[in-house]
């Protein structure tokens, strides 16, 4: 039982470049959340989903897009990269079940120069 | 819109003394309130909850909604408890968070 796996864990990327970050899961969970932090700010949320095939943005969606065609797996894609977007990105998962709790993964560190 | 404030970013101690991280919210409806904690190398995690009313690993926090705080104390500060410390609020169905910009704490040996 993986919980939940981000990957890459390390990324650089020119501006203007495109990539996805990837979060799986494996417990099942329905609800999913990409948040980013930013050095020395807390976790601000970037999109969220309630289950396979819906999404809903969150406090700071601009320059990102996702998609949930499983329960698994919650891709986050920053399609035009610019500075602005370096930070710390975490996925997290959550079941009602477990009494509220939200699950991390361990984090992706992208930086765009 | 809600806010979580976290006042100090940075809180040393030494091993033994009483250590407070300090929590305030703005939120206008019933909020349910968590401390998350991250050690080094390692993932964010939950360290504890308002509406369990628990202690974990010692620590204990209360929700005042008067003060709209919910601080977390611990007595005897533990060299293991050197971390970041995450306060957050959630105040909707689709549970999500909201959260503090965190405080870094050092326990001295």
């Amino acid at each position: 039982n993986a919980g939940v796996t981000q990957t890459p864990k390390f990324r650089i990327l020119k501006i203007g470049q495109s990539m996805t970050l990837q979060c799986a899961q494996d417990m099942n969970h329905n609800y999913m959340y990409w948040y980013r932090q930013d050095p020395g700010m807390g976790l601000k949320l970037i999109y969220y989903s309630v289950g396979a095939g819906i999404t809903d943005k969150g406090e700071v969606p601009n320059g990102y897009n996702v998609s949930r065609s499983t329960t698994e797996d919650f891709p986050l894609r920053l399609e035009l990269a610019a500075p602005s977007q370096t930070s710390v990105y975490f996925c997290a998962t959550l079941q009602f079940s477990s009494g509220n709790t939200i699950y991390f993964g361990e984090g992706s560190w992208l930086t765009v120069v | 819109a809600q806010r979580v404030t976290q006042p100090e970013k940075l809180l040393s101690v030494f091993k033994g003394a009483p250590v407070e991280l300090k929590c305030n919210y703005s939120y206008s409806g019933s909020p349910e309130l968590f401390w998350y904690v991250q050690y080094s190398r390692q993932r964010l995690q939950l360290l504890l909850r308002h509406i369990s009313r628990e202690s974990i690993k010692g620590f204990t926090a209360d929700l005042n909604k008067g003060e709209t705080s919910f601080h977390l104390k611990k007595p005897f500060a533990q060299e293991e408890d050197s971390a970041m410390y995450y306060c957050a609020l959630s105040r909707d169905g689709n549970n999500r968070l909201a959260f503090g910009k965190g405080n870094q704490v050092v326990v001295i040996p």
